[in-house]
């Protein structure tokens, strides 16, 4: 299996600023991704993260909005940037490890624009 | 892409009751189901899952069933308890290759009362 962990665990930030959210993996996960949550709904799939090389982005999300990293196996970033209130939501990454189909989630960072 | 149609979207039932979920799904490319709980503001957590080429799989009180010719997949959760409430994602993807993703339902609230 592999723990997930996220920082920030919650956030309260301005309209127009940005915010980087980080997710740590204890093991080499093959693939990372990130999820939206808006409270009491379903998990949308914002982006799948690639290790050296840009990440692919599900319709209706873009780069220049949610800017990803992925420098490793083990790490990656995913920055909501020019927030707006309409961007307030849970933001949740998984991974997969080789071999497995299993996504394994974080414990999501809910963003909170004012 | 994918579409995931998910019922009922709330679902009460007395302790030691059973507890029925069902989804459909539209791309019969899709071969691995997996379905998640996700209690009040945690993580969601994957509680069994099952892949195209079985019909059925249990794990001590919870099963799943697969019916690949009608598109449907069902969780099943006998004697329930009520550490059994929280709302549970069923989700499809493909397999293989470089995709993995996970395409959610919109996820059932399950109740037990005692």
């Amino acid at each position: 299996s592999a723990v997930i962990s996220q920082k920030p665990s919650r956030d309260i930030c301005q309209r127009g600023t940005s915010l980087t959210i980080q997710c740590q993996v204890d093991s080499q996960v093959t693939m990372m991704f990130w999820y939206r949550q808006q409270p009491g709904q379903s998990l949308t799939l914002i982006a799948t993260a690639n290790q050296g090389s840009e990440a692919t982005y599900e319709s209706g999300f873009v780069i220049d909005k949610f800017p990803i990293s992925r420098p490793n196996l083990t790490f990656s970033t995913l920055t909501v940037s020019n927030m707006s209130p309409e961007d307030s939501s849970i933001y949740l990454c998984s991974g997969k490890l080789g071999g497995s189909d299993t996504q394994y989630f974080g414990p999501g960072t809910r963003l909170t624009v004012l | 892409g994918e579409n995931v149609e998910q019922h009922p979207s709330t679902l009460s039932v007395q302790e030691g009751d059973s507890a029925v979920i069902k989804c459909t799904y539209s791309d019969s490319a899709s071969n691995y189901f997996p379905w998640y709980k996700q209690e009040l503001g945690k993580r969601p957590q994957l509680i069994i899952d099952i892949r195209s080429n079985v019909g059925e799989k249990k794990d001590q009180r919870i099963a799943v069933t697969l019916n690949k010719t009608a598109k449907h997949f069902s969780l099943h959760i006998t004697e329930t308890q009520p550490e059994d409430s929280a709302v549970y994602f069923c989700a499809a993807s493909r397999s293989g290759g470089s995709n993995y993703k996970l395409t959610f339902g919109k996820g059932t609230l399950l109740t037990v009362n005692p």
